[in-house]
């Protein structure tokens, strides 16, 4: 069974610039996580969809945003670059409800604002 | 207090002996645990998971539930040098569809 994949790997743009971060999710899962991981610190909770959804964000600028696409895989854009945000981007796709919810992560995309 | 704890180390332990990692947690309805392994640049991948108190051992990981004093533990027995990693505590938090993570320890398993 396939992982959850993201794409593109490296990403490089200018501040002001936008950026554009997909990621598909385990077959069957429906719901998708966006997190930021800054060079040494912990994960940040981004964005989370559910079939099709927004279901809740984090403590994040609007110009963080996103989409889940009928399909079940996401988009995460990022507008107007700054600095701080090179970062590690990373979904998760997630089974179960509750509790019992598990997510499983993809690869990241690190992404690089010169 | 954060929603979730963790002591950053790094924890450094000899080759063959026990890791200990903790994880504190403050809200006491939480009944969902995990234990997340990440290695430098790589994504946090799953080990465990626990949400009955006492002990759950896969392999050579047991994680450790005590709800009455709000903490995790993950213990790594017969440590490898590739074990070396940052271990992520995370705990789903009910109400809000998401889940929190520590900020992780890092632990440096010494040949």
């Amino acid at each position: 069974e396939a992982g959850v994949t993201q794409s593109p790997t490296h990403l490089i743009k200018t501040r002001g610039q936008q950026a554009t971060l997909r990621c598909s999710p385990i077959s069957g899962h429906t719901s998708v996580y966006w997190y930021q991981q800054a060079l040494g610190l912990g994960l940040q909770f981004l964005l989370w969809y559910d079939e099709g959804e927004e279901r809740n964000r984090g403590n994040f600028p609007p110009r963080f945003s996103g989409r889940q696409f009928p399909n079940y895989s996401s988009e995460l854009n990022v507008n107007a670059l700054e600095l701080e945000d090179s970062a590690l981007y990373l979904c998760a796709s997630s089974f179960g409800t509750g509790d019992q919810e598990t997510q499983y992560f993809g690869p990241g995309t690190r992404l690089l604002v010169l | 207090q954060k929603e979730v704890e963790q002591n950053s180390g790094p924890l450094s332990v000899p080759e063959g002996a026990i890791a200990s990692l903790n994880c504190t947690y403050s809200d006491r309805v939480s009944q969902s645990f995990f234990w997340y392994r990440q290695y430098s640049g790589k994504s946090p991948e799953l080990i465990m998971s626990i949400y009955s108190n006492g002990d759950k051992e896969d392999g050579r990981f047991t994680a450790q539930l005590n709800k009455a004093s709000q903490y995790v533990s993950l213990l790594i027995r017969d440590s490898q040098p590739s074990d070396s990693a940052t271990y992520l505590c995370a705990v789903p938090r009910r109400g809000y569809q998401k889940v929190t993570f520590g900020t992780g320890t890092k632990l440096q398993v010494i040949p």
